[in-house]
């Protein structure tokens, strides 16, 4: 079975503050997904990172892909109270029937 | 344009008895599946399916069938609910690719399920 854990599991930080949050594993992937979910939602997809050593930014937030597709990270610049919740990557492997979700990661920002 | 519709939002079940989430898609969506999430697990794969007349398991199936007769439902039932199943259920669709990187999946917003 595939894995895919989140550090850290919980992470409490005031408005304005940088973060970063890991995923990592074992295992090779395909690509890299990154969802956020708020309470009471389901998952909504971020980014997608494909390439090894692959960076995207989003806004405020920098999204980058291992070079050898085993892990990702996901930083947050100035975080805001709006980016609150739980982040969880996801591991793709060919057929996509198996997607595989880490730990999860649960982020609030205080103002 | 509803997307993934799940229901219901709440479900309290006895050890034993039986019910069926039910889970609908207005994309034409191939790929279906269901997901349970518990604190600090993540998501984790119940059943999927590809098409209808499809199903295959995931990584955590026992307890659990499913059917797809239309493309568009794709209910998940308990036969005899444990404890061991108290979760949040999520039901997710999506194109069905060969390489996933441009296809995300859509998530429902869940059913909160407790077996006493």
């Amino acid at each position: 079975t595939q894995l895919l854990e989140q550090s850290p599991q919980f992470l409490s930080i005031q408005e304005g503050e940088n973060l970063t949050v890991y995923c990592n594993s074992s295992s090779v992937f395909s690509s890299l997904q990154w969802y956020r979910q708020e309470p009471g939602e389901g998952p909504v997809l971020l980014v997608t990172v494909v390439t090894g050593g692959e960076v995207k930014k989003l806004k405020r937030l920098t999204f980058q892909f291992g070079d050898a597709r085993k892990d990702s990270s996901l930083h947050i610049t100035a975080a805001q109270p709006g980016d609150t919740g739980l982040y969880l990557c996801a591991g793709v492997n060919t057929g996509f029937q198996k997607l595989v979700f880490g730990t999860g990661t649960r982020l609030l920002v205080s103002p | 344009n509803a997307g993934v519709t799940q229901t219901p939002k709440f479900q309290v079940l006895k050890t034993g008895q039986s019910m069926t989430l039910q889970c609908a898609q207005d994309m034409n969506h191939e790929y279906m599946s269901w997901y349970r999430q518990d604190p600090g697990m993540g998501l984790r794969l119940i059943h999927y399916s590809v098409g209808a007349g499809i199903t295959d398991q995931g990584e955590v199936p026992n307890g659990y069938n499913v059917s797809r007769s239309t493309t568009e439902d794709f209910p998940l039932r308990l036969l005899s609910a444990a404890p061991s199943q108290t979760s949040v259920y999520f039901c997710a669709s999506s194109h069905l690719r060969e390489f996933s990187y441009n296809s995300p999946l859509h998530f429902g917003n869940g059913t909160r399920l407790t077996v006493t």
